[in-house]
């Protein structure tokens, strides 16, 4: 099955500063690539999201890069605010052909926003 | 658009008691909704998936007779657990995939469940 390794863990990063988070998979027919913000006892908050006929996709200060040959994909967030502050998780997702497929997630990234 | 709704958001129990947990997506129709668990610090992990009308789909290591999927209508999914235990206690989180948007995902707020 597939297996997703983000990093880092932790990222902490100066107010107006940008952050860099970076995550590998496995399978090769994985083709859907979102990411989530998820806030301390909430529900994952869909971010931005790729698919694999794209190599990068931005909206406003966030921008997501795919890189298919060498199976990993990254978030940049520019500009970065208080706000920012949460824990962010790359996922992926493949075609089983049957429909929708389930997210396989990274173990996540605290993103501390230092005033 | 595109929120979905998870029913109760919390829910303390005595062990050996059964708790229902509701998903719905709000203004989308979902032919697939996931269910996901959620340990403290942890990541997120797919216990099954769920078809509008036919059988749930389980992960490896997800015990099909305990945590019972109905998916009744194209925007409710509902997930049980049967004879809960204090290792079951956890963030249960679902989510819907929009039938005009495949692979496209939204989670609900999550279920906080403590069995005592």
């Amino acid at each position: 099955g597939e297996n997703v390794e983000q990093h880092p863990s932790t990222l902490s990063v100066q107010e107006g500063d940008s952050a860099v988070i970076k995550c590998t998979y496995s399978d090769s027919a994985s083709n859907y690539f979102p990411w989530y913000k998820q806030e301390l006892g909430k529900g994952p908050q869909l971010i931005i999201d790729i698919r694999s006929n794209v190599g990068e996709k931005k909206d406003q200060r966030i921008a997501v890069t795919l890189n298919k040959t060498a199976k990993h994909f990254s978030l940049h967030i520019t500009e970065t605010q208080p706000e920012d502050s949460a824990v962010y998780f790359c996922a992926a997702s493949g075609d089983s052909g049957g429909g929708a497929d389930g997210l396989t997630f990274g173990k996540g990234t605290h993103l501390i926003i230092q005033p | 658009g595109a929120v979905v709704s998870q029913h109760p958001s919390r829910v303390i129990c005595k062990s050996g008691t059964s708790v229902k947990i509701e998903c719905r997506s709000l203004d989308f129709q979902a032919t697939t909704m996931f269910w996901y668990r959620q340990f403290p610090k942890q990541s997120l992990m797919l216990m099954a998936t769920s078809n509008e009308g036919s059988k749930a789909t389980y992960e490896q290591g997800v015990e099909k007779d305990k945590f019972l999927i109905n998916h009744a209508s194209l925007t409710l999914s509902t997930l049980t657990v049967t004879s809960a235990h204090p290792e079951d206690s956890s963030f249960y989180i679902c989510s819907a995939d929009r039938l005009d948007l495949t692979d496209t995902q939204y989670f609900g707020p999550g279920t906080r469940l403590t069995v005592l």
